[in-house]
């Protein structure tokens, strides 16, 4: 079965910290993964999506890892904001729409 | 364009009673998706549309839920009757690219509660 693992399930940092969030999978075929946040009461957003050939992809702050062949992705937050407080969902694609979906770590960023 | 548009944002209503909840996709967009969400199961795809036409209905979890596109601007979802475990927060999304690397824009739910 297709499955999507996240770790932490939450995590707590003070604000200006870097952070690191892992994503493990076992979809297969694998077409592409991506990572979305979700402020509370809100819909999820994309961060980032990086194909097979990617093992890198940054937005802002934001950096995105993939590693195909052991099957682990990383988001990584730098310097850390009152903002970047959210639930953070790692997403993977076999392709066509068929998406697989972590539940999420769940992030909070203190003063 | 005003992104994926959900109506309504809350809903509360009682055990046996229909709920129908409404989703507007982004202009242009060819495929329509609808989402359960739950602290437990996280998100869930319920159906998804292509060009209107409802090509993945798995996800719908029994028969007390339906779906329908009548056309390219509008979904419906609808739960009759429904049961407090269906309270969970329903999204719908949608993607201008099928071929799986399009980037998939998210309403910004309804949440529902049955009592």
């Amino acid at each position: 079965k297709n499955q999507v693992e996240q770790s932490p399930q939450s995590l707590i940092i003070l604000e200006g910290k870097n952070c690191t969030l892992q994503c493990n999978y076992t979809v297969s075929p694998f077409s592409n993964l991506r990572w979305y946040k979700q402020d509370t009461g809100r819909g999820p957003v994309s961060l980032t999506i990086m194909t097979f050939s990617e093992n890198t992809k940054s937005n802002g702050r934001y950096t995105a890892t993939l590693d195909a062949d052991t099957k682990q992705s990383s988001l990584h937050i730098t310097a850390s904001q009152l903002s970047d407080s959210a639930s953070y969902i790692c997403v993977v694609s076999e392709g066509g729409n068929k998406l697989t979906f972590g539940t999420g770590t769940q992030l909070k960023v203190e003063l | 364009d005003a992104g994926v548009i959900q109506s309504p944002r809350h809903e509360v209503t009682e055990m046996g009673q229909e709920v129908t909840l409404r989703c507007k996709p982004i202009s242009g967009h060819d495929y329509l998706f609808w989402y359960r969400q739950t602290m437990m199961r996280g998100l869930e795809l319920l159906i998804y549309f292509n060009n209107n036409v409802p090509i993945d209905d798995s996800g719908m979890p029994e028969d007390r839920f339906s779906a329908k596109m009548p056309n390219a601007s509008f979904s419906t979802l609808k739960i009759q009757p429904s049961e407090p475990r269906d309270s969970a927060v329903y999204f719908c999304a949608s993607i201008q690219d099928g071929g799986g690397t399009g980037e998939l824009f998210f309403g910004e739910g309804s949440r529902l509660t049955v009592l």
